[in-house]
């Protein structure tokens, strides 16, 4: 098992292009979490899946979209990208109340 | 959320025990998670305990919890340099689906 994946790993974009973050998980759980860490602020957390077909809001959702696309994916999409959302992003899934993460996407915004 | 407090920064010689300390303020959180983060990677789970229990050991790790006063703390036993990481302390509230995380400890081992 891989348990969770994201992609890409880095990416640099420049203020104002889009882009999607990947998230894929092969354990078959139902929830599925979107947050970003940032020096000194732990980890905040912008969206969450708590099954498949539904998504609600975190603590900062400001900028971003997600997509529920099926129970192994979710995917997290900056439509317009600015500098304030440089950071690492992690994808995390959970049954039962514990979180298992992924390795992280580390973005730049120019 | 409410804040889930930690320390910032921890410094323990090889061989030492080291004790990472957590303060949460809700007290309706069921679950109670250590998670580790090693440089560029992504966060691991330690280990958890669940609300009702007081101390749960796990090889080198204790994990003790007092509800009275919301405090959890993880000791490792024996630390190595491959024990040197941030480590995050997080609770899950009974009626919420995410996590509540502090804002990690930095352990440092020194030979």
């Amino acid at each position: 098992n891989a348990g969770v994946t994201q992609n890409p790993k880095f990416q640099v974009l420049k203020t104002g292009q889009s882009m999607t973050l990947q998230c894929a998980q092969d354990m078959n759980h139902n929830s599925m979490y979107w947050y970003r860490q940032d020096p000194g602020m732990g980890l905040r957390l912008i969206y969450y899946s708590a099954s498949e077909g539904t998504t609600d809001k975190g603590e900062v959702p400001n900028g971003y979209n997600v997509s529920r696309l099926n129970k192994r994916e979710f995917s997290l999409r900056l439509e317009s990208a600015a500098p304030s959302q440089t950071s690492v992003y992690f994808c995390a899934s959970s049954e039962r109340g514990t979180q298992y993460f992924g390795p992280g996407t580390r973005l730049l915004v120019l | 959320g409410e804040d889930v407090e930690q320390s910032l920064f921890l410094s323990v010689r090889e061989g030492d025990s080291s004790v990472i300390n957590c303060t949460y303020t809700d007290s309706s959180s069921t679950y109670l998670y250590w998670y580790k983060q090693e440089p560029g990677a992504g966060l691991q789970l330690l280990t958890y305990i669940f609300s009702n229990m007081d101390m749960k050991q796990d090889q080198r790790l204790t994990v003790l919890l007092n509800k009275k006063d919301k405090h959890l703390s993880l000791r490792i036993a024996d630390t190595q340099t491959g024990d040197s990481a941030i480590y995050f302390c997080a609770e899950k509230i009974d009626s919420g689906y995410a996590l509540n995380f502090g804002k990690g400890t930095s352990l440092l081992v020194t030979p």
